[in-house]
């Protein structure tokens, strides 16, 4: 069964600086996509950014970017210049034609002014 | 468009009791999903639908049931509620999965209390 894992239950970051959270999975399909979703305390899911596994360009979203390294399966979300809004949980996720979204237990990302 | 809407988004229950939360989108998606959050856990597949009369077992099925009975609509079913149940519930949506084509669309979510 095809797992995700985001090591990290924890991350601060000073406004205006970058950070990366962590995310990495396990499958044996070679076509797939992965997500980043954010939920604040609205509970809301809010799609970030997202990467289909068969394209080698990184995908960008603004302020948004991923590092995906597909031999070591791996999918890092990087924020630029952190906003106070940023300040939230954040989900990665695995999915593909035949499997459900596959979620990590989650980063709570906090923003300090 | 709503896109997807969930229904209640508070309830609380006593043991024992049971209900049922309403999934409706106006999407046209053919794959509806209903997911459970826990801290720390991150969410959890229940029960999926793939088509219209059609459903499947995700990760924590047990204790629930599910039916599809129209293409818009996805019911989760609790026939007799424990506290272990108590949890937020999201359900989604989304397109057969084909290359180009992979979003989900998720409700508000329902936060369950069981008593």
């Amino acid at each position: 069964a095809q797992t995700v894992t985001q090591s990290q239950p924890e991350m601060s970051v000073q406004e205006a600086e970058t950070v990366t959270l962590s995310c990495t999975y396990d499958t044996s399909e070679s076509d797939y996509y992965l997500f980043w979703y954010k939920q604040p305390p609205s509970r809301q899911m809010i799609l970030v950014i997202r990467q289909e596994a068969y394209k080698q360009q990184n995908a960008t979203e603004n302020r948004f970017s991923v590092n995906f390294q597909k031999a070591a399966k791996s999918f890092s979300l990087k924020i630029s210049d952190s906003q106070l809004g940023d300040a939230a949980m954040y989900f990665c996720a695995y999915g593909s034609w035949n499997t459900p979204l596959v979620f990590g237990k989650g980063t709570r990302l906090s923003v300090i002014a | 468009n709503a896109g997807v809407t969930q229904t209640p988004k508070f309830r609380v229950l006593k043991t024992g009791q049971s209900m049922t939360l309403l999934c409706a989108q106006d999407m046209n998606h053919e794959y509806m999903y209903w997911y459970r959050q826990d801290p720390g856990m991150g969410l959890r597949l229940i029960h999926y639908s793939v088509g219209e009369g059609t459903t499947a077992k995700g990760e924590v099925p047990d204790g629930y049931n599910v039916s599809r009975l129209k293409k818009q609509n996805f019911l989760l079913g609790l026939e007799s509620a424990a506290p272990s149940q108590t949890s937020v519930y999201f359900c989604a949506s989304s397109y057969r999965i084909t290359r180009g084509r992979y979003g989900y669309t998720f409700g508000s979510g329902t936060r369950l209390t069981v008593v």
